[in-house]
């Protein structure tokens, strides 16, 4: 059973307009969200993170917001650029759990 | 530059081969991992490293062997593997007893069995 999904495998945004990533989570001991990011032939890098007591976590040009009640998450990403297409995981861990379950990912393509 | 570093990156064998990945990370950290990565699959956690004693296997088939000699070096042998075990292979480190966040990956390598 899959804790972590990401239900579009794909998204295609126009640059300088607004990337928003969802990615939904079944688990309720889940307190910390993360986001990765992964380019061709790279591993996933740390992008930005929320934990449970908050709602909304920004850092530059991205934006992570948590619904808790409707164990939903996403990342914003504005304005789009071309070098942030990528795909892009979605994880989350508790503090009982230890571990990183991750989403299958998003691709994200930013056209110019 | 992530510091971590897995060798080979790419690695085609057959099902009656032995072969072994390997990891190394020079970020001083004491925690490492193996993730699988199927296509169109989330990441999978497979094994666990903490101070070079494995504290997690995520129920991996016996034909997948991890060893941890030391703290900056990772091994995954493999033998006698199937095409559906074909996938890209994610090593990452960690400090201890941090949140998940701090948790770098390697580029991968990228395996096919035939």
């Amino acid at each position: 059973d899959q804790q972590v999904k990401q239900n579009s495998p794909s998204l295609s945004v126009q640059e300088g307009r607004i990337s928003i990533l969802n990615c939904d989570y079944t688990n309720s001991m889940f307190d910390y969200f993360l986001w990765y990011k992964k380019y061709p032939a790279e591993g996933p890098t740390f992008l930005i993170s929320i934990s449970s007591i908050k709602d909304k976590n920004e850092d530059g040009r991205f934006t992570v917001f948590l619904n808790k009640s409707a164990k939903h998450l996403s990342l914003h990403i504005v304005p789009s650029q071309p070098g942030d297409s990528a795909v892009y995981f979605c994880a989350a861990s508790g503090i009982n759990t230890g571990k990183l379950i991750f989403g299958q990912g998003t691709t994200l393509q930013v056209k110019p | 530059e992530t510091g971590v570093t897995q060798t080979p990156r790419h690695l085609v064998m057959g099902m009656t081969n032995k072969k072994s990945l390997k990891c190394e990370q020079h970020l001083g950290h004491n925690a490492m991992y193996w993730y699988k990565q199927s296509a169109k699959k989330p990441l999978e956690l497979m094994f666990v490293y903490n101070f070079k004693e494995q504290t997690e296997n995520n129920s991996v088939p016996s034909r997948f062997s991890p060893e941890c000699p030391n703290s900056s070096h990772l091994f995954l042998h493999l033998h006698t593997l199937q095409p559906e075990d074909s996938a890209l292979y994610l090593c990452a480190s960690s400090p201890p007893g941090t949140r998940a966040e701090t948790q770098y990956f390697g580029p991968g390598t990228r395996l096919l069995v035939l």
